[in-house]
């Protein structure tokens, strides 16, 4: 069973700060998702990674398959950022259900 | 752009009373899934479906749930006798074959059980 680390779990930031969440996880995975889920509570994938980095906007993400480690970065953050983001990781089975973290509680103020 | 839609977005029942939860996933996806939020809590993982049955499950998945393909667009999750513990966000997704791990989520339903 994978077991998945979300850091910090709550984070407050000044408008136009960078960010960076953190997330490891105890067995090897075919890929990750990065999720923002919003006050109410639906679900929306910003990322699939299976390696290497990509970016979306203000949003990059980062995978190291090797030390099972990946980094969701915000740059120049805005309080409409504001949300929990959660990363979930992609199981072995044929489902390829997902297993998630607990959240990072970000806040973001003006 | 096509999504997953789930009815009701809130429920209230009684300990007791049986639920059933419905999602209409996105047309041309065939692996469909289930996930729960208690509130406070990690989202969890509860039943994938596939080719009409279930294709894994989790142990929070007991005898008290069942799914469902009745027709050819809704995937329904029911709760046979509720308990106090089954209240949470419970979350349809669905998936395309050969796809499975870009999951697209419905918004999900709220279910307080009194």
């Amino acid at each position: 069973k994978n077991e998945v680390e979300q850091s910090p779990q709550n984070l407050t930031a000044q408008e136009g700060e960078f960010i960076t969440i953190n997330c490891s996880y105890s067995v090897g995975i075919s890929a990750l998702h990065w999720l923002q889920q919003h006050p109410g509570g639906g679900i929306v994938s910003l990322f699939m990674l299976s390696s290497g980095k990509k970016k979306h906007g203000r949003l990059i993400a980062t995978i190291n398959i090797q030390e099972k480690h990946s980094s969701l970065h915000i740059t120049a953050s805005h309080p409409r950022d504001s949300a929990v983001y959660i990363c979930a990781v992609v199981s072995s089975g044929s489902a390829r259900q997902l297993t998630f973290g607990s959240g990072t509680q970000l806040t973001v103020l003006p | 752009e096509p999504e997953v839609t789930q009815t009701p977005s809130h429920q209230v029942t009684q300990m007791g009373q049986e639920v059933i939860l419905r999602c209409v996933p996105i047309s041309n996806h065939l692996y469909f899934y289930w996930y729960r939020q208690i509130l406070g809590q990690k989202v969890e993982f509860l039943v994938s479906f596939y080719n009409n049955e279930i294709s894994e499950k989790s142990e929070i998945f007991d005898d008290q749930f069942s799914v469902e393909r009745p027709d050819g667009s809704n995937f329904t999750l029911k709760i046979r006798s509720t308990k106090l513990e089954d209240s949470a966000m419970y979350f349809c997704a669905s998936a395309v074959a050969g796809a499975q791990e870009t999951q697209y989520f419905g918004p999900g339903t709220r279910l307080l059980v009194l």
